[in-house]
């Protein structure tokens, strides 16, 4: 079936680092990826929404220049936290859709972010 | 708006049925999902059901579909103890293919 592959799982960084983060279709192309946020014991939060090759669209409220979407290809979507701060700490999730399917999302096994 | 509402935790006897339930607010909601979450993992697709179905039935799992309502609800048969998780309902318009998640509900199974 098809996979999706998120790295890293899990990161550790500083205050005012950039990290980034990587969502890659490995057995499908990906014409729209999706990146969550995910709080504590609370549900997903979709931040925005990225097609290959054009800009990506994000939700109200998400900052545009702190959470920077490339999504280059049909099968790579990345998302980088710019100048991180503690509130930045969360588990973040991609899920992708296949080109040309109906109903699938697949999703990635997520990314714990830690920032110290 | 499109909101999607759970109750957030159940507890069920190992070997005993599981339902949970959620409710949807988008009329226009094209098709709706059951996802899996185990803890610090991804989501596992467990089943969909288009909106123009009632019902679907996949081994040990049914999904029921109240469209007039807009409830749906999941029952896992014969309850185990790895099906504690966190199960979250989503739906998906046919204005985007965005999909709007449940605040998931908390699935504890006893022995």
């Amino acid at each position: 079936g098809a996979v999706v592959s998120q790295h890293p799982s899990r990161v550790i960084c500083k205050s005012g680092t950039s990290v980034k983060i990587e969502c890659r279709s490995l057995d499908f192309q990906a014409t729209t990826m999706f990146w969550y946020r995910q709080f504590p014991k609370k549900s997903l939060m979709l931040m925005a929404t990225s097609n290959e090759g054009s800009k990506a669209t994000y939700e109200q409220g998400v900052e545009k220049d702190k959470f920077l979407i490339n999504h280059a290809s049909l099968t790579l979507s990345t998302l980088t936290v710019t100048s991180a701060h503690p509130e930045d700490s969360s588990f973040y999730i991609c899920s992708a859709r296949e080109l040309g399917a109906g109903y699938g999302y697949t999703f990635g096994s997520g990314t714990r972010l830690t920032v110290v | 708006g499109e909101d999607v509402e759970q109750s957030l935790f159940l507890s069920v006897r190992e070997g005993d049925s599981s339902v949970i339930n959620c409710t949807y607010t988008d009329s226009s909601s094209t098709y709706l999902y059951w996802y899996k979450q185990e803890p610090g993992a991804g989501l596992q697709l467990l089943t969909y059901i288009f909106s123009n179905m009632d019902m679907k039935q996949d081994q040990r799992l049914t999904v029921l579909l109240n469209k007039k309502d807009k409830h749906l609800s999941l029952r896992i048969a014969d309850t185990q103890t790895g099906d504690s998780a966190i199960y979250f309902c989503a739906e998906r318009t046919d204005s985007s293919y965005k999909l709007i998640f449940g605040s998931g509900t908390r699935l504890l199974v006893r022995p």
